[in-house]
Formats: structure tokens, C-alpha cells, sequence
């Protein structure tokens, strides 16, 4: 069981718009520590997605956005293509495990 | 071009030791944090701790701790994870990233080792 807890699953037809939520508490998130997104596909490794909360690194779409809020982040997507299909994690610090890093349960993106 | 590059696949038997690699290239290796993440067999991520290898200083998530030991060689620029008696529950993949910051994403990734403990 994460701190950082993530809905098992979401969908999204072609061209539509999905988010993907990661709740947090007052010892991770709330705390002011960033929020970093990654996205695995299948049999690959994980790559990073957005840092800092909304930052997107050089040669990720404008597609994919980030953004937090109080114990929360969210994830959206736009556009959504079929090569969207991926595992999706979010990941912060939290002072309860001395500071160091958890990531979410990981959400599994379907595109219909 | 920065690279991470993994050892490859292990298969052991419970109670034997592993050590595994990752060779940092097209950067100063010294310079970043290297962290080791967990992935069992579909299953989600798992921080399990980080090195910064110009002076040595690791941190190792509580549920890590004492489980494995994370070292690193800056004169030949690779990172280690190792463990003194592998459990079937150790069986998964292993990846390494870089880090910039002490609290900043892991930026480039190798692309994992699969360590399988059966006997």
C-alpha cells in the first residue's frame, strides 16, 4: 500500500481527455515536496514525464500537463492517441520515511 | 549523450549473494544522485534508495533498509546494488536512474535488470 495513492485504472477514447489523480497526505505532497510523473510502457523502462509539478522536459507533448494542489497532483492528458496506452506513476518525498522518495500504485491508461 | 547502462539478467537460488551494475556515461558521474527502484512482476515501483557517488552519501528507503546495500565505484563510474542472502520475494526488476537533486525526478533511466531467485 502507497502514501501516494493512485486510481488502479482509467480510459479514455481517442481524442479525449483523461486525468489521473495522486492523493497524497500532509507528510509528502502537502508538505511542499514536488511531484514528478512518469510513464512506462509496456516492457520498457519508466521515463520521466513531468517534474516539478508541471514541467515538462524537452520533447514530451504539450499533450501532457501536470499540476498540484494542497495533498493532491493530477495528471492530464489531452488529445489522447493509441500510444498513450501505458502505466502512469506519480512520485514525491515524504518526511515520515526520513525523507526519502515513494512513488504511487501506478495507473494503467487505456485508450478505447 | 547521457546513458545508464545495466548489467544483465540473473538467475539464482535462495540464500546465494548478488551484486548488480550500473555504468553511468555522457556526464559527471559524481556530479548525481543514482537511485535503485524495484519493479516485481506486475506489480508497481518501488524507491528503494539513493547514492551520491562524489562523496558516498546513500539513503535507503525504511523498507530497504538493511535488506540491500547500494554502493557505487566513481573511478569507473558504476552504482551497486548487492544483497547477502536473495529470497524468492527478491525476484524482480531492478532499475537505476539518475538524479540531479537530492529531491528531484530520476531523469534517465538503464533499462533494468531482471534478477530471478528460484530454486
Amino acid at each position: 500500500q502507497s502514501v501516494l495513492t493512485q486510481p488502479p485504472s482509467v480510459s479514455g477514447a481517442p481524442g479525449q481527455r483523461v486525468t489521473i489523480s495522486c492523493t497524497g497526505s500532509s507528510s509528502n505532497i502537502g508538505a511542499g515536496y514536488d511531484v514528478h510523473w512518469y510513464q512506462q510502457l509496456p516492457g520498457t523502462a519508466p521515463k520521466l514525464l513531468i517534474y516539478g509539478n508541471s514541467n515538462r522536459p524537452s520533447g514530451v507533448p504539450d499533450r501532457f500537463s501536470g499540476s498540484k494542489s494542497g495533498t493532491s497532483a493530477s495528471l492530464a492528458i489531452t488529445g489522447l492517441q493509441a500510444e498513450d496506452e501505458a502505466d502512469y506513476y506519480c512520485q514525491s518525498y515524504d518526511s515520515s520515511l526520513s525523507g526519502e522518495g515513494v512513488f504511487g500504485g501506478g495507473t494503467k491508461l487505456t485508450v478505447l | 549523450e547521457v546513458q545508464l547502462v545495466q548489467s544483465g539478467a540473473e538467475v539464482k537460488k535462495p540464500g546465494e549473494s548478488l551484486k548488480i551494475s550500473c555504468k553511468g556515461s555522457g556526464y559527471s558521474f559524481t556530479s548525481y544522485w543514482i537511485g535503485w527502484v524495484r519493479q516485481m512482476p506486475g506489480k508497481g515501483l518501488e524507491w528503494m534508495g539513493i547514492i551520491y557517488p562524489g562523496d558516498s552519501d546513500t539513503r535507503y528507503s525504511p523498507s530497504f533498509q538493511g535488506q540491500v546495500t547500494i554502493s557505487a565505484d566513481k573511478s569507473i563510474s558504476t552504482a551497486y546494488l548487492q544483497w547477502s542472502s536473495l529470497k524468492a520475494s527478491d525476484t524482480a526488476m531492478y532499475y537505476c536512474a539518475r538524479q540531479s537533486g537530492r529531491y528531484l525526478p530520476f531523469d534517465y533511466w538503464g533499462q533494468g535488470t531482471l534478477v530471478t531467485v528460484s530454486s
